[in-house]
């Protein structure tokens, strides 16, 4: 079945260490979007990319960084200078704009907690 | 994008329609209502999205005022299982490139089904 793989589901973090998320998908997506989500708030974008080789900042981009190298993977670095790195990590991918409904499908996610 | 309005959380009983509204009041003619839900701890689900007209899918109903300031989403017969935070967003042209990219997730409904 198509969809989106993070990994890993749960990983601890000392402070000042930085740490790589992992996102996956096999939906011949374009399109791929990080965002963070904190306890009872939305969904806020960390950053996207709309092709191979290209992306840009989201919203609260400042202390992560990704890469696009292959189309499909879209890997997260939560670096040192993220001050409040604990956050639960959503992964999100659409298709190309001409074939329909521009809708995101979701990875499960990864909860990152510092310690 | 338009700004959505939601209450902060909503019970119904198991077996009978779930009814969430959203406030969209400032949506301007392009703009679509897409909805989304979030089972506790799980990435955000696509449900189903409207431009104007009425829309039914196997998961849920929508229904847009002749107005579009408003709508509602129905889950005709909830189960336990629609407990989640549901997410109702507005947004131009779902066709466009990189448009998902503009998808602003609030904080959403929280529906509880109750037994």
């Amino acid at each position: 079945d198509g969809g989106i793989t993070q990994s890993p589901k749960y990983l601890f973090r000392k402070e000042g260490q930085n740490v790589t998320l992992s996102c996956e998908q096999n939906l011949n997506h374009d399109a791929m979007y990080w965002y963070r989500q904190d306890p009872g708030q939305g969904l806020r974008l960390i950053y996207y990319s709309q092709i191979v080789n290209d992306f840009q900042k989201g919203d609260i981009a400042e202390g992560y960084s990704v890469s696009r190298e292959k189309k499909e993977s879209f890997p997260l670095t939560v670096t040192s200078a993220q001050k409040n790195p604990t956050a639960f990590y959503l992964c999100a991918s659409s298709p190309p704009p001409n074939s329909g409904a521009n809708v995101l499908t979701f990875g499960a996610g990864s909860r990152l907690t510092v310690l | 994008d338009a700004k959505t309005t939601q209450p902060t959380s909503m019970d119904c009983a198991e077996g009978r329609a779930a009814n969430l509204p959203c406030n969209h009041s400032t949506i301007s003619g392009n703009e679509y209502v897409y909805w989304y839900r979030q089972i506790h701890s799980q990435g955000p689900q696509y449900i189903i999205h409207g431009l104007k007209n009425n829309e039914t899918n196997e998961m849920a109903s929508l229904i847009i005022t002749e107005d579009r300031k408003s709508s509602t989403l129905i889950l005709p017969h909830a189960t336990l299982r629609d407990t989640a935070v549901y997410y109702c967003i507005v947004r131009a042209n779902p066709y466009s490139s990189g448009s998902a990219r503009q998808l602003t997730f609030g904080s959403g409904t929280q529906l509880t089904v109750l037994p």
